[in-house]
């Protein structure tokens, strides 16, 4: 059962243009809600990370929204770049777990 | 400062045989986790070490799978015998502390792909 939803599988985007993924879960015990972004070779690696009591996250370009409600958040990146052209996982932690989505394929065109 | 190790990057070995992966963790990082994903699946939990023991083993898929980390240093995980749905990319992740995600952040090595024919 996969308790991390994330859509969708595979994003193309105009540079300069926005990048929306989007993710839902369903426990409610989650401590933090993490995204990670891995690019090819490599691990993935913790890009930006929010609490369940926040709404949004800024740093730099990246931005976490948070619907604890609705139980869905998104990371949205903004002026995209070729660079940024990577696989992005959102996650859930709990007791020092991290529960990742299925991750999405984002390249961002020149 | 060098970042998780692991060794070897790629390996193909048949359905029975064993396999056995290696991962340096960051120095002094007490905490240990490997990870695991199957293709066209998200990377999932098998277990955390806390120094030699461990922590939580909750993740392991059955017993053909064998962690060790002993002295509190490296980490092994043996296959055996290796089965075709073992095949994947296992992923090793280290960390200074315990707790939240940003406190206790996990570092990732580059992953294992291993394949079984």
């Amino acid at each position: 059962q996969q308790q991390v939803k994330q859509s969708p599988q595979s994003l193309i985007v105009q540079k300069g243009g926005i990048s929306i993924i989007n993710c839902a879960y369903e426990n409610t015990a989650f401590d933090y809600f993490p995204w990670y972004q891995q690019f090819p070779g490599k691990g993935p690696a913790l890009l930006i990370a929010i609490r369940p009591d926040v709404s949004e996250k800024k740093e730099g370009r990246f931005t976490i929204s948070f619907n604890k409600s609705a139980k869905q958040f998104s990371l949205h990146i903004m002026d995209s770049q070729p660079g940024d052209s990577a696989t992005y996982f959102c996650a859930a932690h709990r007791d020092d777990k991290i529960i990742f989505g299925k991750g999405t394929r984002l390249h961002i065109l020149p | 400062e060098a970042g998780v190790t692991q060794f070897p990057s790629h390996s193909v070995i048949e359905k029975g045989q064993t396999v056995t992966l290696r991962c340096d963790p960051i120095s002094g990082h007490d905490n240990l986790y490997w990870y695991r994903r199957v293709m066209g699946k998200e990377i999932k939990f098998l277990l955390h070490f806390v120094k030699e023991s461990k922590q939580d083993e909750s993740g392991m898929p059955n017993n053909r799978f064998l962690a060790e980390r002993t002295g509190g240093t490296y980490s092994t995980l043996k296959v055996q015998p290796a089965e075709l749905e073992d095949s994947g990319v296992y992923f090793c992740a280290s960390s200074l502390y315990r707790g939240t995600v940003v406190r206790g952040e996990q570092f990732f090595g580059p992953g294992t792909r291993l394949t079984v024919l």
